[in-house]
């Protein structure tokens, strides 16, 4: 499996956008790029995943580089309980498994 | 519908000892897989299991086995339990467990202390 690199923390205000960065030059043209989130004291959570193009849901957006080998995930406004390890997390497209293979992820803490 | 649980949710254990522990998935999921979470190691994966059968498995020493019910609950099993065991240990379960865009949702963990 193609590996992922984040940066091992990042700081934001509540209600400001959040940028989380993940490299992944090694991409392969059938990967999904996927995000989860661990709350402290919980499993973790799925927020989103894309292929090529950006991608909206309720919790973010991912929007994804032209040559895939980088992505962004966008909290539109950060809230305290947005605090949480954020993974990326690449996932074959005939994958047949529920296999996630974590990095270490970005810590990102909120402040009010 | 209810979430991943996951039995007992703490757990102390002595050197030696074995340790099975549940997890029983949202219901209609087919796929469980296991997950080990320390501070120096992150998230690893430990094995998963489709249908009552094993289809996939981390690098893991034997020790470490698991198996699913025909209700698709799990459970997976420590034997001769090392300090090195202690951990949270997370249970992950989605509808098919392949392709790409099957969500996992994952249960709260196991918290194992081993002394």
């Amino acid at each position: 499996d193609a590996k992922t690199t984040q940066p091992n923390s990042m700081e934001s205000n509540e209600e400001e956008p959040v940028h989380l960065p993940c490299n992944h030059s090694t991409i392969s043209g059938t990967d999904y790029i996927h995000w989860y989130r661990q709350l402290p004291s919980q499993g973790p959570e799925y927020v989103i995943h894309g292929l090529t193009s950006n991608v909206n849901n309720r919790m973010a957006s991912l929007a994804i580089a032209e040559d895939r080998k980088s992505s962004t995930l966008i909290l539109h406004r950060a809230t305290l309980r947005d605090a949480a390890v954020y993974y990326c997390i690449l996932r074959g497209y005939s994958s047949n498994t529920g296999k996630l293979i974590f990095g270490q992820g970005t810590t990102l803490q909120v402040k009010p | 519908k209810a979430g991943v649980t996951q039995t007992p949710r703490y757990l102390i254990k002595t050197r030696g000892q074995q340790v099975t522990l549940s997890c029983s998935p949202i219901s209609g999921h087919r796929s469980v897989s296991w997950y080990q979470q320390t501070p120096g190691q992150g998230l690893q994966f430990l094995f998963e299991y489709f249908s009552e059968t094993q289809r996939n498995k981390g690098n893991f020493p034997g020790r470490f086995s698991g198996r699913q019910f025909s209700n698709s609950r799990s459970e997976m099993n420590v034997s001769t339990l090392e300090l090195g065991d202690s951990a949270l240990y997370l249970c992950a379960s989605s509808l098919a467990g392949g392709y790409s865009y099957n969500e996992q949702f994952f249960g709260p963990g196991t918290r194992l202390t081993v002394l």
